[in-house]
């Protein structure tokens, strides 16, 4: 069964930083593509960003919003993805989720999805 | 990249059907054949009902079908239920190597 599980979210002053990670399991975690995707309180989704496996170049991708601030990474080894949050924006206020990418005739999008950590940006 | 525009609401009386349109452009959804679709019911994560515009994970009823029509996608809904009653988001693969969300759609089981 496959499972994702978020921490590290919390209240961050804007300006700040934060880390979150994700915890997997049940699957092959090296061969995944990872995404992040976020929801405001009562709004909708927003996909963050991606991370190609390693043997898929292992190259990341951001939705233009959080571009040049929002970093995600992997370590294979412990079966953990992250996003690391800089220059933190009131507009960044969101439930994280962490996601698989599905694979079927090619990566199609979101697949499994964790329960998501709320990340709190205010003074 | 814009979001992808989805009617607000769509509500329905058990076992009628529903449509929700999930309007995009070339450069989403009338470009690939990846788009999907997600339930969300409050408080919890979405999860994943269609991919790749038309197929259904393991585990989801066959109640659920989605189509494709030029830059427009669709998610039907037969033999609506109670448990059906959610916010749908559908989800399309870009040629920005990016993915776009729907605005998202409220169905209410009458």
């Amino acid at each position: 069964e496959v499972q994702l599980v978020e921490s590290g979210g919390g209240l961050v002053k804007p300006g700040g930083s934060l880390r979150l990670s994700c915890a997997a399991s049940g699957f092959t975690f090296s061969n995944a593509w990872m995404s992040w995707v976020r929801q405001a309180p009562g709004k909708g989704l927003e996909w963050v960003g991606r991370i190609k496996s390693k043997t898929d170049g292992g190259t990341t991708d951001y939705a233009a919003p959080v571009k040049g601030r929002f970093t995600i990474s992997r370590d294979d080894s412990k079966n953990t993805l992250y996003l690391q949050m800089n220059s933190l924006k009131t507009e960044d206020t969101a439930v994280y989720y962490c996601t698989t990418e599905g694979y079927s005739s090619g990566w199609y999008g979101v697949d499994y999805w964790g329960q998501g950590t709320l990340v709190t940006v205010s003074s | 990249q814009s979001a992808l525009t989805q009617p607000a609401s769509v509500s329905g009386s058990p076992g009628q059907s529903i449509t929700i349109s999930c309007t995009g452009t070339s450069s989403d959804v009338g470009g690939y054949n990846y788009v999907s679709w997600y339930q969300q019911h409050p408080g919890k994560a979405p999860k994943l009902m269609i991919y790749e515009v038309s197929n259904r994970p393991s585990g989801v009823p066959d109640r659920f079908s989605g189509s494709k029509s030029g830059n427009t996608a669709s998610l039907t809904i037969s033999g609506l239920q109670a448990e059906d009653e959610a916010d749908y988001y559908c989800s399309s693969y870009t040629s920005s190597s990016l993915y776009v969300f729907g605005t998202g759609t409220k169905v209410t089981v009458l």
